[in-house]
């Protein structure tokens, strides 16, 4: 059975960083490019990364972009989401989420809950 | 990075269809890539795959729930709605721009 399982999540203040991690299981994670997608409170999908397989292409949305950095560990079978200089505006739950086939962005895992406040 | 625009809600009755569209851009949905997904979420779930590639569904998903597109809109239809069917729906598409993927804001479905 594939499993996503987010870590790293809480409160934090204005200005602070935090990393996210996502354990993979169940299958050949090598295999697989990865994502980071959010969802502010009460807020539709906010898609905010992407990782290949090999690390060697990765993207950003601009709300994020030099601010967070996407990483991953394939001898660990995790992904990770480096999180700087956030903002109250960065408040969501973080899925790290699978792509399939490079068609879709399936399974996703339970989400991380990050607040940002003081 | 506009998202993909979806109605804010629908609504339906037991046993009727209700259709969802989701309208992009020659970038995204309307591009070479049928790449048009669908997602079902529940409160406090993550979301699940109802549809992909435009019009395939997962194993498991019923067939009520079906997929279409047309230009640069796609529309996911579910028929013989159920109450169980009730939830917020998400389409996202790949985008051949600088970012990955686009969502749609979402749309709430009600089960009158």
């Amino acid at each position: 059975e594939v499993q996503l399982v987010e870590s790293g999540g809480g409160l934090i203040q204005p200005g602070g960083s935090l990393r996210l991690s996502c354990a993979a299981s169940g299958f050949i994670f090598t295999s697989y490019s990865m994502n980071w997608v959010r969802q502010a409170p009460g807020k539709g999908l906010e898609w905010v990364s992407y990782i290949n397989s090999g690390s060697s292409s990765i993207k950003y949305a601009d709300s994020v972009k030099g601010r967070f950095t996407i990483s991953r560990d394939n001898a660990k079978n995790s992904l990770y989401l480096q999180m700087n200089s956030l903002s109250a505006e960065d408040t969501a739950v973080y899925y790290c989420a699978r792509e399939g086939a490079g068609s879709c962005i399936d399974p996703w895992g339970q989400g991380t809950l990050v607040t940002v406040s003081s | 990075q506009s998202a993909l625009t979806q109605p804010a809600s629908v609504s339906g009755s037991p046993g009727q269809s209700i259709t969802i569209s989701c309208t992009g851009t020659s970038s995204d949905v309307g591009g070479d890539y049928n790449y048009v997904s669908w997602y079902q979420q529940h409160p406090g779930k993550a979301p699940k795959l109802m549809i992909y590639d435009v019009s395939k569904r997962p194993s498991g998903v019923s067939s009520r729930f079906s997929g279409s597109k047309s230009g640069n809109t796609a529309s996911l239809t579910i028929s013989g709605l159920q109450a169980e069917d009730k939830g917020d729906y998400y389409c996202s598409s790949y985008s051949s721009s600088s970012i990955r993927w686009v969502f749609g804001g979402g749309t709430k479905l009600t089960v009158l």
